[in-house]
């Protein structure tokens, strides 16, 4: 068990149109990081959201946004599919008050996009 | 930014074999590394961490890593292998200090490994 919950598990969506994906963290942690996994790569950082604010954000293109609710729960959301987006999104949690030498990430199992 | 570059895209072992995987970062500054396990159909693990001391690691599994600062490199070592050790191995980094650009991680592509019973 991760921890980390994310749903759902499989989508598959048009392109051009929009999805929202969904994670949990693992209980007592208050910091998502959304990253994508295209087949054959290491998951690249797409953004990290802590007290509901996006703290940091990777080379992604405004199309994907996010949001964090009050109970640290978070969503990706990506507009305008491409075809290019076809990937596994992992949400990964982290407690804010670990320092910069303690900070470590939980993942989830990931979302599974495929757009046609 | 900074980047991590893993050697081996597969590697194939018998049982017993010892293992060795490649890990180089590139980062002017201190550092925070990770090796990930991902088992078919699971998340993603961690393996092992390291923050500051000791450069040598152990982690779950009998996994152990090296923190060579002068070679930029953190490889991942187990004396040997089993076929449940099947699976793929990321080694990742993230600049240690507090602020912005501090909370990615930096992944690199991955290494699968492959054990034959």
């Amino acid at each position: 068990d991760a921890g980390v919950t994310q749903s759902p598990t499989h989508l598959i969506k048009t392109r051009g149109q929009q999805v929202t994906l969904r994670c949990s963290p693992k209980s007592g942690h208050d910091t998502v990081s959304w990253y994508q996994q295209a087949l054959g790569q290491g998951p690249q950082f797409i953004f990290q959201y802590y007290e509901e604010e996006e703290r940091q954000r990777g080379n992604f293109p405004d199309r994907f946004s996010g949001h964090q609710f009050p109970n640290y729960s978070s969503e990706l959301n990506v507009n305008a599919l491409l075809l290019g987006d076809s990937a596994l999104y992992l949400c990964a949690s982290s407690f804010r008050l670990l320092g910069p030498n303690e900070r470590y990430y939980t993942f989830g199992s990931g979302t599974r996009l495929t757009v046609v | 930014a900074q980047s991590v570059s893993q050697h081996n895209h597969h590697v194939i072992l018998s049982e017993a074999a010892s293992l060795e995987l490649g890990c180089n970062y590139s980062y002017g500054g201190t550092v925070n590394l990770f090796w990930y396990v991902q088992y078919p159909g699971q998340h993603l693990q961690l393996l092992l961490k390291y923050f500051s001391g000791d450069p040598l690691v152990k982690g779950i599994k009998g996994f152990e890593a090296e923190f060579i600062k002068s070679k930029f490199s953190f490889n991942l070592r187990k004396p040997s292998v089993q076929w449940s050790d099947t699976a793929e191995y990321f080694c990742a980094v993230n600049p240690s200090y507090s602020g912005a650009g501090s909370y990615q991680l930096t992944f690199g592509k991955g290494t699968k490994l492959s054990v034959i019973p």
